[in-house]
């Protein structure tokens, strides 16, 4: 597998637009988690599925924010409008529940989307 | 609500000195502990876990030791060379999602390893 793929890896936009980063997961991995980075914050979880189905989004900032997984493999996370404080690096991550194994729950990251809101 | 904290911030050594990184977690149902390694405008990476049922967990010169009584859980890096630099995150798992990985994160901690 070629793990979790996320587009784009860098993004550059201006105060207002909208901006949709993409995550596909790891084929077979049940959960997706959407995170953002920054220095003052750390690693924040915004929000995750299961099968799809959104299960916590008590990280999502604000309305602005907003997160679909269509299928399995496949989410969005959109921005809209962008503000400069949304400049982060943003990753997705996939994990399996499994039934048992070292391998249960363990999360991947994708390489991450680099935003920058001018 | 759920809280990891990570001690220190910031840790520089000598190349071939040990690093010890402890985290402590507020979820007494917590049961999976990961540690990740990011390098600079790279990934977090999983390095070393722990579930626990077990109280330590050894890989080559890194060690994860648990100690659920007092909910804290610390990373050894011994003989540290310099590509051991980078920022580590631990993690806790939360209740009822242990399976799966809701992991609550650390603040990180930016290791040198000064050659």
């Amino acid at each position: 597998d070629a793990g979790v793929i996320q587009s784009p890896r860098h993004e550059v936009t201006e105060m207002g637009q909208e901006v949709t980063l993409r995550c596909k997961p790891i084929s077979g991995h049940d959960y997706l988690f959407w995170y953002r980075q920054t220095m003052m914050r750390g690693l924040e979880l915004l929000i995750y599925f299961n099968n799809n189905v959104p299960i916590d989004d008590s990280g999502m900032p604000e309305d602005r924010f907003s997160a679909k997984m269509p299928n399995a493999s496949f989410s969005t996370l959109k921005i809209q409008p962008s503000e400069p404080r949304d400049s982060a690096v943003y990753f997705c991550a996939s994990s399996s529940r499994g039934t048992s194994g070292t391998q249960r729950g363990i999360q991947y990251f994708g390489a991450g989307t680099r935003l920058s809101v001018l | 609500g759920e809280n990891v904290e990570q001690h220190p911030s910031t840790l520089s050594v000598q190349e071939g000195d040990s690093a010890v990184i402890k985290c402590t977690y507020s979820d007494s149902a917590s049961n999976y502990f990961p540690w990740y390694k990011q390098e600079l405008g790279k990934r977090p990476q999983l390095i070393i876990d722990i579930r626990s049922n077990v109280g330590e967990k050894k890989d080559q010169r890194i060690a994860v030791t648990l100690n659920k009584t007092a909910k804290h859980f610390s990373l050894h890096i011994t003989e540290t060379q310099p590509e051991d630099s980078a920022v580590y995150f631990c993690a806790a798992s939360i209740r009822s999602s242990s399976n799966t990985g809701k992991l609550i994160f650390g603040q990180g901690t930016t290791l040198q390893v000064k050659p």
